[in-house]
């Protein structure tokens, strides 16, 4: 079975401050993971995703994640935020023959 | 390209009536196709995913069902609204499980 876990509900930052969106997860075989962002009233977008090689994955939009395995970690981070990405984030793991587990989501708030 | 439509944007229905939410999805083959329901503070729940026509899992028992009658459309039905059955749905198609999963604007049904 897998598992993912958001821990943080709401997170609430200044705007050009950095922020961590915290995401653990739990797989009994190799995992492939994902951030996806939703705006206000629409569907999810892919923000990135980490299938194998490099442990940093990076976005377009200045996101990263890294995937940890000793600490079951995929934390996503922004060293400096603006106003547009108030949005909800969502972490998702599978292990390839599963379907897809996503967390309940974070809600990112960026105060002016 | 590949583009996802679902309809209708919202709806509101009276408990105990029927529902009928269609997706449909343009530009690609044989897509693995999922509904979701996403409800305030519960995250994305996994309804039904489908990996070819006539092939559907579900994920959660419920009064709702689901059905593909081609390729590229997914369907979600009930007999019978109850009040529970309100939230955000929102179909979504992969090419495979650990790909990218591609969702729809979302179908936003208040019960009543």
């Amino acid at each position: 079975a897998q598992s993912v876990t958001q821990l943080d509900s709401q997170v609430p930052v200044f705007e050009e401050a950095p922020v961590e969106l915290r995401c653990n997860y739990s797989s009994s075989v190799s995992v492939y993971l994902f951030w996806y962002v939703q705006y206000p009233n629409q569907g999810l977008q892919l923000l990135l995703k980490y299938l194998s090689g490099s442990t940093l994955v990076e976005s377009i939009n200045g996101f990263e994640a890294e995937f940890n395995k000793s600490q079951t970690s995929f934390h996503l981070r922004k060293p400096s935020v603006h106003i547009s990405d108030t949005a909800e984030y969502f972490c998702a793991v599978t292990g390839g023959y599963q379907k897809v587990t996503f967390g309940i989501g974070t809600k990112l708030q960026v105060i002016p | 390209s590949q583009t996802i439509h679902q309809w209708p944007a919202t709806l509101v229905q009276p408990v105990g009536s029927p529902l009928s939410l269609e997706c449909t999805v343009e530009g690609t083959s044989n897509p693995n196709l999922y509904w979701y329901r996403q409800a305030a503070g519960r995250g994305l729940q996994l309804l039904f995913y489908s990996v070819g026509i006539g092939q559907i899992s579900s994920e959660v028992p419920q009064n709702l069902s689901a059905s593909r009658p081609q390729d590229r459309q997914f369907i979600l039905s009930s007999k019978k609204l109850l009040l529970s059955d309100s939230g955000f749905y929102l179909c979504a198609w992969s090419a495979g499980t650990v790909d990218t999963q591609y969702f729809g604007p979302g179908t936003r049904l208040t019960v009543l």
